[in-house]
């Protein structure tokens, strides 16, 4: 099945420097890939996701890009503020409706003034 | 509008106690998932559920966890005679195609 490896496990930026967050998967058939954000004791909340026919995609501060053939995504946030601070997962799916997401170990994101 | 809700919202059983989890998934989604999430962990999938019918159990962890959607709408997963290595907290999520919201999760605590 698929594996979703995530990195780093914790982050630590200035408040308005960028940050990054890199994932890997193994399965070629995946196609889709949200990116959650997770504040303690919350619910996952879907922040920006990509769909393999594109390689980048924008919404304000926040993007993401994708690899298909080395089998690579990333989150990207510029202009980081404090309540950007939260734990990012990235996912992984076969899309289509129906599909399970396979998700990354978290990265723990803290943006300090 | 109204997302997806769960309840109860927190749930303590004792070692051996049946439990049940209700999700009310955002209203006309006809996927519905179910999620468990250890502490610092990622959501790991347990369940897959296209209107009323349950396509994928593959990842139920043993015989003692059960979900049903008799009517596409409400899910209830239940967990019969409750171990300690089941408290975590349980994501419910809908989605009409790919993008999927999660609930608020229920965090069950086994004792």
């Amino acid at each position: 099945g698929e594996n979703v490896e995530q990195h780093p496990s914790t982050l630590s930026v200035q408040e308005g420097d960028s940050a990054v967050i890199k994932c890997t998967y193994s399965d070629s058939a995946s196609n889709y890939f949200p990116w959650y954000k997770q504040e303690l004791g919350k619910r996952p909340q879907l922040i920006i996701d990509i769909r393999s026919n594109v390689g980048e995609k924008k919404d304000q501060r926040i993007a993401v890009t994708l690899n298909k053939t080395a089998k690579h995504f990333s989150l990207h946030i510029t202009e980081t503020q404090p309540e950007d601070s939260a734990v990012y997962f990235c996912a992984a799916s076969k899309g289509g409706g129906g599909n399970k997401l396979t998700f990354g170990t978290g990265t723990q994101l803290k943006v300090e003034l | 509008g109204a997302g997806v809700s769960q309840s109860p919202r927190y749930k303590v059983a004792k070692r051996g106690q049946d439990v049940a989890l209700r999700c009310d998934p955002i209203s006309g989604h006809v996927s519905l998932f179910w999620y468990q999430q250890a502490l610092g962990q990622g959501p790991e999938f347990l369940t897959y559920f296209q209107n009323e019918a349950q396509l994928d159990k593959s990842g139920l962890p043993s015989d003692r966890f059960f979900a049903e959607r008799p009517e596409g709408s409400v899910s209830t997963l239940k967990i019969q005679r409750t171990q300690q290595e089941d408290s975590a907290v349980y994501l419910c999520a809908s989605s009409l195609v790919d993008e999927q919201y999660f609930g608020p999760g229920t965090r069950l605590t086994v004792t």
